[in-house]
């Protein structure tokens, strides 16, 4: 019943490699999101897709792909993995740009490099 | 640019007692404002969400309010107990990106 999964819920890799985190919603959620949530505990917005089409890219490196195969499903990919990257990254989920009923998150993935 | 503050960074109180965290934030101009409990190593629950339109907002013993010509929202918990121990951020909604600006969060402890 879970409303929004995210998986893995826990990654450790080496520096160089590449990974995916998958992020699914079964809310009907015509936006997803990915947010990323540094050492500090600050939450910052790297990306946002409406019914799979890209609408927010924040100044995210170009190492860092999201894929939304379809508006359920929103995943992240990351290149060439680097120290920095540590963080636990959060998928977020809102009905449509009205948002009436605000944002779901999931329960995070923490990835740590080595 | 929207900016968005909490304040304390830090709490701690004794059981029972009732308790005000504050949020400010820079722009006026917001679509929402939502509340949100993050407990140690978990995700974000929502609390509460404010619309642009609403000046408060009402759970259980929680009360969100909203003043948005002065940049202000305060999350009041009445009765704290020691399970209210948590991490309560704040998040603006400022535009039609859904975009949501965090506060750094106020780091709450209940004491028995």
């Amino acid at each position: 019943d879970t409303a929004v999964s995210q998986t893995p819920k826990y990654l450790v890799t080496q520096m160089g490699n590449d990974k995916s985190i998958k992020c699914e919603q079964n809310l009907g959620h015509d936006t997803m999101y990915w947010y990323k949530q540094d050492s500090k505990k600050f939450l910052k917005i790297m990306f946002s897709y409406n019914n799979k089409e890209l609408i927010i890219n924040e100044t995210v490196p170009n190492r860092f792909s999201p894929k939304s195969p379809d508006k359920a499903h929103l995943n992240l990919h990351i290149n060439s993995l680097e120290l920095g990257d540590s963080a636990v990254y959060f998928c977020a989920s809102s009905q449509d740009q009205a948002r009436p009923f605000g944002y779901t998150f999931g329960s995070g993935t923490r990835l740590t490099v080595v | 640019k929207q900016e968005v503050t909490q304040i304390p960074a830090a709490l701690s109180v004794p059981e029972g007692e009732n308790l005000v965290l504050n949020c400010s934030f820079t722009d006026s101009a917001i679509y929402n404002l939502q509340w949100f409990r993050q407990d140690p190593g978990k995700g974000l629950t929502s609390l509460l969400l404010i619309q642009s339109s609403q000046r408060e907002q009402t759970s259980g013993r929680l009360n969100a309010s909203l003043d948005k010509s002065s940049g202000r929202s305060t999350l009041y918990i009445a009765a704290s107990q020691p399970g209210d121990s948590a991490t309560y951020l704040c998040a603006v909604d400022s535009g039609n990106t859904g975009k949501l600006i965090f506060g750094q969060g106020t780091t709450l402890q209940v004491k028995p």
